[in-house]
């Protein structure tokens, strides 16, 4: 069964540190990998998007991708207020599949 | 336009009643989705839509009936719902579908009383 984790919230951080937020997956074959943030009440948000190995920087958000580990995660540096959210990542197994999403990390963003 | 929107926003409908979600997108995308996401989980796939051709269905109860009018169009006709099928209901569309990234519209709050 395709499943995907992600470390268990919520996560709490100043305001102006770097939140860490990790997902593995278990389909070695996952080919592409998704980050959205999900406000209360609202739809999820694309933050980022990653498919080779290493980091992929977009602002404040870095995307690392580690498929020898089976491993993405997403740094948040400076970290504000407005990015209290739950942050959901998503893993295409294979061509022609669709998504798999993780349960969600809640991120709580503390001034 | 890189917007993908939802109508209505909220719908309240009793287990007797038909209705309809829809959604609609102008980015020129070919393949589009239904979710639906409970409180305090992540998107469920519901159906997936491949230019135009229904790809993918998820084992949804014959009570949620998608169409596809044209590229752009998604509508989901919902019949003798559930109290249990009160949730959030969210369109998203992709490029071409597969690897591509997803584009979620602002979803559809059903409340089934």
């Amino acid at each position: 069964q395709k499943e995907v984790e992600q470390n268990s919230g919520p996560l709490s951080v100043p305001e102006g540190a770097i939140a860490s937020l990790n997902c593995t997956y278990s389909d070695r074959g996952s080919q592409s990998f998704f980050w959205y943030r999900q406000y209360s009440g609202k739809s999820p948000e694309l933050i980022m998007s990653i498919y080779s190995n290493g980091d992929k920087e977009d602002g404040r958000f870095t995307a690392q991708l580690n498929k020898a580990s089976q491993y993405v995660s997403l740094l948040i540096r400076d970290s504000q207020p407005s990015d209290s959210a739950t942050y959901l990542c998503a893993v295409n197994p294979y061509y022609g599949q669709n998504f798999v999403f993780g349960p969600g990390t809640r991120l709580s963003v503390l001034p | 336009d890189t917007e993908v929107t939802q109508t209505p926003k909220h719908l309240v409908m009793g287990m007797t009643n038909k209705k309809s979600l829809k959604c609609e997108q102008h980015m020129g995308h070919r393949a589009m989705y239904w979710y639906k996401q409970k409180a305090k989980k992540p998107p469920e796939l519901m159906f997936v839509y491949s230019y135009e051709k229904l790809s993918i269905n998820e084992s949804v109860p014959s009570r949620f009936s998608p169409e596809c009018p044209n590229s752009s169009l998604l509508n989901l006709h919902l019949h003798a719902l559930q109290p249990e099928d009160s949730a959030l209901y969210l369109c998203a569309s992709s490029q071409r579908g597969g690897q591509d990234e997803q584009f979620f519209g602002p979803g559809t709050r059903l409340t089934v009383l």
